[in-house]
Protein backbone atom coordinates (compact mmCIF):
# COMPACT_ATOMS: atom_id res chain seq x y z
CA UNK A 1 0.00 0.00 0.00
CA UNK A 2 1.19 3.55 -1.30
CA UNK A 3 1.49 6.01 1.97
CA UNK A 4 2.79 9.28 2.24
CA UNK A 5 3.21 10.04 6.12
CA UNK A 6 3.42 13.82 6.92
CA UNK A 7 5.57 15.18 9.87
CA UNK A 8 3.44 16.70 12.55
CA UNK A 9 2.21 20.83 13.33
CA UNK A 10 4.65 23.29 13.93
CA UNK A 11 3.96 26.48 15.67
CA UNK A 12 6.91 29.33 14.78
CA UNK A 13 7.87 32.26 14.68
CA UNK A 14 8.11 34.90 12.11
CA UNK A 15 11.84 34.44 10.94
CA UNK A 16 12.63 31.37 12.35
CA UNK A 17 13.39 28.12 10.05
CA UNK A 18 11.56 25.09 9.76
CA UNK A 19 11.55 21.84 7.52
CA UNK A 20 8.87 19.28 7.29
CA UNK A 21 9.09 16.01 5.93
CA UNK A 22 7.29 13.60 3.88
CA UNK A 23 7.82 10.00 4.35
CA UNK A 24 6.91 7.46 1.74
CA UNK A 25 6.41 3.81 2.09
CA UNK A 26 4.93 1.12 -0.05
CA UNK A 27 7.03 1.74 -3.23
CA UNK A 28 10.14 2.47 -4.90
CA UNK A 29 10.84 5.68 -3.46
CA UNK A 30 13.15 6.57 -5.96
CA UNK A 31 11.02 6.13 -9.26
CA UNK A 32 8.51 8.76 -8.37
CA UNK A 33 8.59 12.60 -8.30
CA UNK A 34 7.22 13.60 -4.94
CA UNK A 35 5.13 17.72 -4.91
CA UNK A 36 4.22 19.78 -2.07
CA UNK A 37 1.38 21.88 -2.11
CA UNK A 38 -0.04 24.28 -0.27
CA UNK A 39 -3.35 25.24 1.13
CA UNK A 40 -3.84 28.53 3.28
CA UNK A 41 -7.00 28.88 5.65
CA UNK A 42 -9.97 28.81 3.75
CA UNK A 43 -8.42 28.48 0.23
CA UNK A 44 -7.43 26.70 -2.46
CA UNK A 45 -4.85 24.55 -3.59
CA UNK A 46 -1.26 25.97 -5.06
CA UNK A 47 1.37 24.02 -6.44
CA UNK A 48 4.74 24.49 -5.05
CA UNK A 49 7.19 22.28 -6.95
CA UNK A 50 7.81 18.87 -7.44
CA UNK A 51 11.05 16.95 -7.11
CA UNK A 52 12.47 13.44 -8.87
CA UNK A 53 13.28 11.26 -5.64
CA UNK A 54 15.92 9.49 -7.97
CA UNK A 55 18.13 12.46 -8.76
CA UNK A 56 16.67 15.14 -6.48
CA UNK A 57 15.84 17.34 -9.70
CA UNK A 58 14.10 19.80 -8.72
CA UNK A 59 11.34 22.61 -10.00
CA UNK A 60 9.74 25.11 -8.85
CA UNK A 61 6.47 27.21 -9.03
CA UNK A 62 7.57 30.64 -10.04
CA UNK A 63 5.23 32.03 -7.46
CA UNK A 64 7.12 29.97 -4.67
CA UNK A 65 10.66 29.53 -6.46
CA UNK A 66 13.06 31.12 -4.35
CA UNK A 67 10.98 31.24 -0.87
CA UNK A 68 11.05 27.56 0.02
CA UNK A 69 13.65 25.20 -0.44
CA UNK A 70 12.34 20.92 -1.71
CA UNK A 71 14.78 18.11 -0.94
CA UNK A 72 15.09 14.70 -0.69
CA UNK A 73 16.61 11.86 0.61
CA UNK A 74 16.79 8.57 -0.80
CA UNK A 75 18.08 6.90 1.84
CA UNK A 76 15.16 7.11 4.26
CA UNK A 77 13.32 7.69 1.32
CA UNK A 78 11.95 11.58 2.80
CA UNK A 79 11.17 14.33 0.56
CA UNK A 80 11.79 17.67 2.75
CA UNK A 81 10.15 21.14 2.40
CA UNK A 82 11.92 23.65 4.03
CA UNK A 83 12.11 27.75 5.09
CA UNK A 84 15.01 29.44 6.27
CA UNK A 85 12.83 32.79 7.57
CA UNK A 86 9.13 32.62 8.13
CA UNK A 87 6.49 34.76 7.41
CA UNK A 88 3.16 35.14 8.62
CA UNK A 89 1.49 34.66 5.24
CA UNK A 90 3.64 31.20 5.21
CA UNK A 91 0.38 29.87 7.92
CA UNK A 92 -1.08 27.06 6.04
CA UNK A 93 -1.30 22.89 5.81
CA UNK A 94 1.10 21.25 3.55
CA UNK A 95 0.56 18.50 1.38
CA UNK A 96 2.78 16.34 -0.18
CA UNK A 97 1.64 14.19 -2.86
CA UNK A 98 3.47 11.62 -5.38
CA UNK A 99 3.32 11.99 -9.14
CA UNK A 100 5.00 10.27 -12.34
CA UNK A 101 6.22 13.49 -13.18
CA UNK A 102 3.50 14.39 -15.99
CA UNK A 103 0.22 12.74 -14.56
CA UNK A 104 -0.92 15.29 -11.61
CA UNK A 105 -0.74 13.14 -8.16
CA UNK A 106 -2.58 10.30 -7.44
CA UNK A 107 -1.49 9.74 -3.67
CA UNK A 108 -1.26 12.45 -1.48
CA UNK A 109 0.04 12.82 2.57
CA UNK A 110 -1.85 13.80 5.29
CA UNK A 111 -1.21 17.39 5.44
CA UNK A 112 1.30 19.32 7.83
CA UNK A 113 -0.29 22.20 9.35
CA UNK A 114 2.35 25.09 9.62
CA UNK A 115 1.62 28.07 12.35
CA UNK A 116 3.42 31.43 12.01
CA UNK A 117 2.70 33.79 14.67
CA UNK A 118 4.40 35.81 16.90
CA UNK B 1 0.77 30.29 -14.20
CA UNK B 2 -2.56 31.32 -13.89
CA UNK B 3 -4.78 29.02 -11.50
CA UNK B 4 -7.37 27.15 -13.63
CA UNK B 5 -10.47 28.78 -13.60
CA UNK B 6 -13.52 27.30 -12.04
CA UNK B 7 -16.86 28.18 -10.74
CA UNK B 8 -17.22 29.47 -7.13
CA UNK B 9 -20.33 27.29 -6.18
CA UNK B 10 -22.94 24.79 -7.54
CA UNK B 11 -25.44 22.95 -6.32
CA UNK B 12 -28.49 20.81 -6.97
CA UNK B 13 -30.77 18.13 -4.92
CA UNK B 14 -30.28 14.30 -4.67
CA UNK B 15 -30.85 12.71 -7.61
CA UNK B 16 -30.04 15.49 -10.18
CA UNK B 17 -26.51 16.41 -11.89
CA UNK B 18 -23.75 19.13 -11.67
CA UNK B 19 -21.13 20.01 -13.84
CA UNK B 20 -18.08 21.75 -12.51
CA UNK B 21 -16.23 23.73 -15.72
CA UNK B 22 -12.54 24.27 -15.39
CA UNK B 23 -10.90 26.75 -18.06
CA UNK B 24 -7.34 26.88 -18.47
CA UNK B 25 -5.09 27.37 -22.26
CA UNK B 26 -3.08 25.77 -24.25
CA UNK B 27 -0.13 25.61 -22.22
CA UNK B 28 -2.51 23.56 -20.01
CA UNK B 29 -5.65 22.08 -20.31
CA UNK B 30 -5.65 22.36 -23.80
CA UNK B 31 -1.91 21.15 -24.35
CA UNK B 32 -2.48 17.68 -22.73
CA UNK B 33 -4.78 14.68 -21.65
CA UNK B 34 -3.47 15.17 -18.27
CA UNK B 35 -6.33 16.62 -16.32
CA UNK B 36 -7.36 15.30 -12.87
CA UNK B 37 -10.23 16.45 -10.97
CA UNK B 38 -9.95 16.09 -7.15
CA UNK B 39 -12.87 16.09 -3.98
CA UNK B 40 -12.02 17.24 -0.93
CA UNK B 41 -13.89 17.47 2.34
CA UNK B 42 -13.16 20.00 5.19
CA UNK B 43 -10.71 19.00 6.83
CA UNK B 44 -9.41 16.13 4.92
CA UNK B 45 -6.74 15.56 2.08
CA UNK B 46 -7.96 15.97 -1.27
CA UNK B 47 -8.97 12.64 -2.87
CA UNK B 48 -8.33 11.40 -6.43
CA UNK B 49 -11.35 11.66 -8.58
CA UNK B 50 -10.83 11.64 -12.01
CA UNK B 51 -7.75 11.04 -13.82
CA UNK B 52 -5.89 11.86 -17.57
CA UNK B 53 -9.34 13.43 -18.23
CA UNK B 54 -12.14 10.93 -18.02
CA UNK B 55 -10.26 7.94 -16.10
CA UNK B 56 -11.65 6.82 -12.56
CA UNK B 57 -9.45 5.28 -10.35
CA UNK B 58 -10.75 1.99 -8.65
CA UNK B 59 -13.33 2.72 -6.10
CA UNK B 60 -14.55 5.94 -7.22
CA UNK B 61 -18.38 5.40 -7.94
CA UNK B 62 -19.30 5.44 -11.63
CA UNK B 63 -21.81 8.98 -10.92
CA UNK B 64 -18.38 10.87 -11.57
CA UNK B 65 -17.25 11.67 -15.13
CA UNK B 66 -14.48 13.66 -16.59
CA UNK B 67 -14.04 15.09 -20.26
CA UNK B 68 -12.32 18.10 -22.07
CA UNK B 69 -12.87 20.18 -25.49
CA UNK B 70 -10.19 22.41 -26.00
CA UNK B 71 -9.16 25.10 -22.82
CA UNK B 72 -11.70 23.39 -20.93
CA UNK B 73 -11.84 20.35 -19.02
CA UNK B 74 -15.55 19.35 -17.15
CA UNK B 75 -16.31 17.10 -13.89
CA UNK B 76 -20.21 15.53 -13.79
CA UNK B 77 -21.48 14.43 -10.83
CA UNK B 78 -24.74 12.08 -11.87
CA UNK B 79 -27.11 10.78 -9.37
CA UNK B 80 -26.27 13.56 -6.87
CA UNK B 81 -25.62 12.11 -3.13
CA UNK B 82 -25.82 13.79 0.00
CA UNK B 83 -22.00 12.50 0.71
CA UNK B 84 -20.63 14.75 -2.36
CA UNK B 85 -21.36 17.63 -1.00
CA UNK B 86 -17.60 18.90 -0.66
CA UNK B 87 -15.20 21.23 -2.67
CA UNK B 88 -13.75 20.15 -5.93
CA UNK B 89 -10.12 20.70 -7.55
CA UNK B 90 -9.38 20.91 -11.16
CA UNK B 91 -5.42 19.84 -11.83
CA UNK B 92 -3.52 19.81 -15.36
CA UNK B 93 0.28 19.35 -16.22
CA UNK B 94 1.99 22.87 -17.57
CA UNK B 95 4.67 21.37 -18.91
CA UNK B 96 8.52 21.08 -17.50
CA UNK B 97 7.21 18.81 -14.98
CA UNK B 98 4.75 21.93 -13.51
CA UNK B 99 1.32 21.47 -12.51
CA UNK B 100 -1.23 24.23 -12.06
CA UNK B 101 -4.77 24.12 -10.42
CA UNK B 102 -8.10 25.20 -10.55
CA UNK B 103 -9.45 27.89 -8.20
CA UNK B 104 -11.88 25.27 -6.69
CA UNK B 105 -15.88 24.36 -6.78
CA UNK B 106 -18.02 24.45 -3.36
CA UNK B 107 -20.88 21.40 -4.21
CA UNK B 108 -23.64 21.87 -2.08
CA UNK B 109 -26.02 19.75 -2.19
CA UNK B 110 -29.62 21.05 -1.70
Amino acid sequence: EVQLVQSGAEVKKPGESLKISCKGSGYTFTSYWIGWVRQMPGKGLEWMGIIFAGDSDTRYSPSFQGQVTISADKSISTAYLQWNSLKASDTAIYYCARSDGVAPPVYWGQGTLVTVSS
Amino acid sequence: QSALTQPRSVSGSPGQSVTISCTGTSSDVGGYNYVSWYQQHPGKAPKLMIFDVSKRPSGVPDRFSGSKSGNTASLTISGLQAEDEADYYCCSYAGKYTFVFGTGTKVTVL
